[in-house]
């Protein structure tokens, strides 16, 4: 089954430290991934994903086939990136697999 | 962009009754949605794919009977929960593909609360 995996369901830093939030899957064909995110009192929304090799409010964020991950990347933390962020995986149909997600708090 | 539309946001029900919860999208056609559970602090798990016209797709382990799921038009789902009782309690959230149908655009949630 295909799986992704989300290790951290905290990830603190401070304003202008580097940020990385962990994806690794699990999926027999070629996988399509992204990463969506929630702020405070919204909705899920797409933040990145792979295919399109963008960098979307800082982030960015590689799939390395060999370490079958997808990490969320970002050089120096803003506080309004605090939110929870999701590790998506689409399945045949638009179907979406969803990591456990991560807050990622931002201090000052 | 996109907008997917859910309604009502907060429902509160007594448990034996059916909640309908209505999932929109605006400005766009959706010949598929998708209906997800999400338990506090955990994950979203994808509960059934809505197909317009035809029956909807059940993920493992969902009851159909107890979730239905009518798509009744390009631009509308909808999510029953029969005989709810207060394990039904949950956050429900509808997404529908956009154009590209590789982006999901997601409604804002519904929290069903079973008394």
């Amino acid at each position: 089954a295909q799986r992704v995996t989300q290790p951290e369901k905290l990830l603190s830093v401070f304003k202008g430290a580097p940020v990385e939030l962990k994806c690794n899957y699990s999926y027999s064909g070629s996988p399509e991934l992204f990463w969506y995110v929630q702020y405070s009192r919204q909705r899920l929304q797409l933040l990145l994903r792979h295919i399109s090799r963008e960098s979307i409010k800082g982030f960015t964020a590689d799939l390395n086939k060999g370490e079958t991950s997808f990490h969320l990347k970002k050089p120096f933390a803003q506080e309004e990136d605090s939110a929870m962020y999701y590790c998506a995986l689409a399945e045949y149909g638009n179907k979406l697999v969803f990591g456990a997600g991560t807050i990622l708090r931002v201090k000052s | 962009g996109a907008v997917v539309s859910q309604h009502p946001s907060r429902v509160i029900c007594k448990s034996g009754t059916s909640v309908k919860i209505e999932c929109r999208s605006l400005d766009f056609q959706a010949t598929t949605m998708f209906w997800y559970r999400q338990f506090p602090k955990q994950s979203l798990m994808l509960m059934a794919t809505s197909n317009e016209g035809s029956k909807a797709t059940y993920e493992q382990g969902v009851e159909k009977d107890k979730f239905l799921i009518n798509h009744a038009s390009l631009t509308l789902s909808t999510l029953t929960v029969t005989s709810a009782h207060p394990e039904d309690s949950s956050f429900y959230i509808c997404s529908a593909p956009g154009r590209g149908q590789d982006i999901q655009y997601f409604g804002a949630g519904t929290r069903l609360s079973v008394l």
